[in-house]
Protein backbone atom coordinates (compact mmCIF):
# COMPACT_ATOMS: atom_id res chain seq x y z
CA UNK A 1 0.00 0.00 0.00
CA UNK A 2 1.60 2.93 -0.86
CA UNK A 3 1.63 6.42 1.11
CA UNK A 4 2.14 9.43 0.04
CA UNK A 5 4.20 10.36 -2.83
CA UNK A 6 5.83 13.71 -4.26
CA UNK A 7 7.30 14.74 -7.42
CA UNK A 8 10.06 15.92 -7.20
CA UNK A 9 11.96 15.37 -4.65
CA UNK A 10 14.59 18.54 -5.26
CA UNK A 11 13.77 21.41 -7.34
CA UNK A 12 16.27 24.34 -8.15
CA UNK A 13 14.69 27.47 -9.81
CA UNK A 14 15.71 31.12 -9.94
CA UNK A 15 13.51 34.29 -8.51
CA UNK A 16 10.36 35.15 -10.45
CA UNK A 17 9.85 31.94 -11.92
CA UNK A 18 7.12 29.38 -11.16
CA UNK A 19 7.03 25.93 -10.21
CA UNK A 20 4.56 23.22 -9.87
CA UNK A 21 4.68 20.49 -6.97
CA UNK A 22 2.94 16.71 -7.40
CA UNK A 23 1.30 14.90 -4.69
CA UNK A 24 -0.28 11.59 -4.77
CA UNK A 25 -2.15 10.83 -1.68
CA UNK A 26 -2.03 7.74 0.53
CA UNK A 27 -4.85 4.84 -1.15
CA UNK A 28 -8.21 5.42 0.56
CA UNK A 29 -7.55 9.20 1.43
CA UNK A 30 -9.65 11.95 -0.21
CA UNK A 31 -8.21 15.32 1.72
CA UNK A 32 -4.58 16.71 0.27
CA UNK A 33 -3.21 19.29 2.57
CA UNK A 34 0.16 21.41 1.66
CA UNK A 35 2.73 23.04 4.19
CA UNK A 36 6.01 24.67 3.73
CA UNK A 37 8.79 23.56 6.50
CA UNK A 38 11.78 26.04 6.52
CA UNK A 39 15.25 24.62 7.25
CA UNK A 40 15.20 24.10 11.33
CA UNK A 41 11.09 24.85 11.53
CA UNK A 42 8.15 22.99 11.75
CA UNK A 43 5.69 22.87 9.04
CA UNK A 44 3.38 25.69 8.21
CA UNK A 45 0.06 25.07 6.65
CA UNK A 46 -0.61 26.19 3.12
CA UNK A 47 -3.92 25.05 1.96
CA UNK A 48 -6.31 21.89 2.10
CA UNK A 49 -8.39 20.35 -0.54
CA UNK A 50 -11.55 18.25 -0.20
CA UNK A 51 -13.55 17.42 -3.14
CA UNK A 52 -11.21 19.41 -5.31
CA UNK A 53 -12.16 22.58 -3.67
CA UNK A 54 -9.76 24.59 -1.32
CA UNK A 55 -11.49 24.50 2.16
CA UNK A 56 -9.00 26.26 3.90
CA UNK A 57 -6.15 28.56 4.01
CA UNK A 58 -3.29 29.16 5.66
CA UNK A 59 -1.14 32.68 5.95
CA UNK A 60 0.15 32.72 1.89
CA UNK A 61 0.00 34.93 -0.51
CA UNK A 62 -1.79 34.61 -3.58
CA UNK A 63 1.50 33.31 -5.62
CA UNK A 64 0.45 29.85 -3.98
CA UNK A 65 -2.43 28.27 -5.91
CA UNK A 66 -3.35 24.64 -6.17
CA UNK A 67 -5.86 21.89 -7.35
CA UNK A 68 -6.97 18.66 -6.73
CA UNK A 69 -8.15 16.13 -9.69
CA UNK A 70 -11.06 14.12 -9.55
CA UNK A 71 -8.47 10.80 -8.61
CA UNK A 72 -8.09 13.10 -5.09
CA UNK A 73 -4.33 13.86 -6.38
CA UNK A 74 -2.73 17.51 -5.90
CA UNK A 75 -0.47 20.25 -7.17
CA UNK A 76 0.76 23.11 -5.49
CA UNK A 77 1.97 26.28 -7.82
CA UNK A 78 3.71 28.84 -6.59
CA UNK A 79 4.27 32.08 -9.05
CA UNK A 80 7.03 34.46 -8.70
CA UNK A 81 9.61 32.78 -6.51
CA UNK A 82 11.31 34.65 -4.05
CA UNK A 83 14.27 33.62 -2.34
CA UNK A 84 11.89 33.37 0.95
CA UNK A 85 10.30 30.30 -0.47
CA UNK A 86 13.01 28.33 -0.34
CA UNK A 87 11.86 25.36 1.86
CA UNK A 88 10.56 21.57 2.29
CA UNK A 89 7.01 21.73 0.87
CA UNK A 90 4.93 18.62 2.33
CA UNK A 91 1.63 17.26 0.80
CA UNK A 92 -0.49 15.19 3.43
CA UNK A 93 -3.46 13.57 3.00
CA UNK A 94 -6.15 12.16 4.99
CA UNK A 95 -9.48 10.66 4.77
CA UNK A 96 -12.24 13.19 5.81
CA UNK A 97 -14.07 11.16 8.45
CA UNK A 98 -13.27 12.49 11.84
CA UNK A 99 -10.74 11.89 13.62
CA UNK A 100 -8.33 10.61 11.12
CA UNK A 101 -4.52 11.78 11.28
CA UNK A 102 -2.60 13.38 8.01
CA UNK A 103 -0.14 11.66 6.76
CA UNK A 104 2.79 12.89 5.35
CA UNK A 105 5.02 12.20 1.79
CA UNK A 106 8.95 13.25 2.30
CA UNK A 107 8.54 16.65 0.47
CA UNK A 108 10.00 18.19 -2.52
CA UNK A 109 13.04 20.61 -1.64
CA UNK A 110 12.81 23.70 -3.46
CA UNK A 111 15.84 25.91 -3.97
CA UNK A 112 15.23 29.14 -5.11
CA UNK A 113 18.64 30.65 -6.62
CA UNK B 1 3.61 30.33 18.49
CA UNK B 2 2.83 28.35 15.32
CA UNK B 3 6.38 26.93 14.40
CA UNK B 4 9.38 26.35 16.03
CA UNK B 5 12.53 28.47 16.34
CA UNK B 6 15.72 27.80 14.39
CA UNK B 7 17.55 26.21 17.60
CA UNK B 8 15.70 23.05 18.63
CA UNK B 9 15.71 21.90 21.91
CA UNK B 10 17.29 18.49 22.85
CA UNK B 11 16.62 15.46 24.41
CA UNK B 12 20.08 13.01 24.66
CA UNK B 13 19.19 9.87 26.03
CA UNK B 14 20.87 6.26 26.45
CA UNK B 15 19.91 3.83 24.77
CA UNK B 16 17.72 1.65 26.60
CA UNK B 17 16.45 4.74 28.84
CA UNK B 18 12.69 6.48 28.78
CA UNK B 19 12.61 9.24 26.81
CA UNK B 20 10.03 12.05 27.55
CA UNK B 21 9.31 14.28 25.08
CA UNK B 22 7.19 17.89 26.40
CA UNK B 23 4.69 20.15 24.12
CA UNK B 24 2.99 22.82 24.87
CA UNK B 25 -0.11 23.53 23.16
CA UNK B 26 -1.60 27.11 21.87
CA UNK B 27 -5.34 26.41 21.37
CA UNK B 28 -7.41 25.80 24.48
CA UNK B 29 -10.12 24.64 21.56
CA UNK B 30 -8.25 21.90 19.97
CA UNK B 31 -9.51 18.80 20.38
CA UNK B 32 -7.13 16.36 18.80
CA UNK B 33 -3.19 15.40 18.88
CA UNK B 34 -0.84 14.23 16.89
CA UNK B 35 2.73 13.19 17.76
CA UNK B 36 4.90 13.10 14.63
CA UNK B 37 8.50 11.84 13.99
CA UNK B 38 10.85 13.65 11.48
CA UNK B 39 13.76 12.16 10.59
CA UNK B 40 16.46 13.79 8.58
CA UNK B 41 15.43 14.22 4.56
CA UNK B 42 12.30 12.69 5.62
CA UNK B 43 8.34 14.19 6.18
CA UNK B 44 7.10 13.89 9.23
CA UNK B 45 5.67 10.02 10.33
CA UNK B 46 2.72 9.55 12.63
CA UNK B 47 3.67 8.08 15.55
CA UNK B 48 0.17 8.36 17.84
CA UNK B 49 -2.77 10.67 18.18
CA UNK B 50 -5.12 11.18 20.94
CA UNK B 51 -8.34 13.07 21.42
CA UNK B 52 -9.56 15.68 23.86
CA UNK B 53 -11.99 13.02 25.90
CA UNK B 54 -8.51 11.48 26.70
CA UNK B 55 -6.23 11.66 28.94
CA UNK B 56 -3.70 8.48 27.94
CA UNK B 57 -2.91 6.57 24.84
CA UNK B 58 -0.80 3.41 24.81
CA UNK B 59 0.81 2.54 21.44
CA UNK B 60 3.40 0.06 20.74
CA UNK B 61 6.82 1.38 23.13
CA UNK B 62 4.84 4.86 23.26
CA UNK B 63 2.77 6.53 25.27
CA UNK B 64 0.84 9.58 25.43
CA UNK B 65 0.00 11.75 27.89
CA UNK B 66 -2.84 14.74 27.61
CA UNK B 67 -2.68 17.26 30.19
CA UNK B 68 -5.84 20.16 29.06
CA UNK B 69 -5.52 22.00 32.11
CA UNK B 70 -2.48 23.38 31.40
CA UNK B 71 -2.43 22.72 28.23
CA UNK B 72 0.32 20.19 27.67
CA UNK B 73 1.22 16.80 26.21
CA UNK B 74 3.75 14.25 26.73
CA UNK B 75 5.30 11.54 24.58
CA UNK B 76 7.01 8.62 26.08
CA UNK B 77 9.17 6.49 24.57
CA UNK B 78 10.14 2.98 26.53
CA UNK B 79 13.37 1.42 25.71
CA UNK B 80 14.71 4.17 23.37
CA UNK B 81 16.74 3.18 20.74
CA UNK B 82 19.16 4.54 18.10
CA UNK B 83 16.41 4.35 15.23
CA UNK B 84 14.50 6.65 17.58
CA UNK B 85 17.13 9.31 16.89
CA UNK B 86 14.97 12.27 14.83
CA UNK B 87 12.96 14.80 15.83
CA UNK B 88 9.81 15.26 16.87
CA UNK B 89 6.48 17.53 17.04
CA UNK B 90 3.29 17.58 18.49
CA UNK B 91 0.54 19.12 16.45
CA UNK B 92 -2.87 20.13 17.35
CA UNK B 93 -6.08 20.55 15.45
CA UNK B 94 -9.72 22.03 16.69
CA UNK B 95 -11.88 19.97 14.83
CA UNK B 96 -14.48 21.90 14.74
CA UNK B 97 -13.54 24.80 13.33
CA UNK B 98 -10.47 23.87 11.41
CA UNK B 99 -8.52 21.75 9.24
CA UNK B 100 -5.16 22.83 9.97
CA UNK B 101 -2.50 21.04 11.91
CA UNK B 102 -0.43 23.55 13.73
CA UNK B 103 3.08 22.08 14.89
CA UNK B 104 4.19 22.47 18.62
CA UNK B 105 7.99 23.47 19.02
CA UNK B 106 10.29 20.47 17.75
CA UNK B 107 12.56 18.34 20.00
CA UNK B 108 15.68 16.75 18.61
CA UNK B 109 15.97 13.34 20.39
CA UNK B 110 19.48 11.67 20.53
CA UNK B 111 20.13 8.57 21.85
CA UNK B 112 23.32 7.67 22.39
CA UNK B 113 24.76 4.33 21.61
Amino acid sequence: DAGVTQSPTHLIKTRGQQVTLRCSPKSGHDTVSWYQQALGQGPQFIFQYYEEEERQRGNFPDRFSGHQFPNYSSELNVNALLLGDSALYLCASSSDREGQPQHFGDGTRLSIL
Amino acid sequence: GESVGLHLPTLSVQEGDNSIINCAYSNSASDYFIWYKQESGKGPQFIIDIRSNMDKRQGQRVTVLLNKTVKHLSLQIAATQPGDSAVYFCAEISMDSSYKLIFGSGTRLLVRP
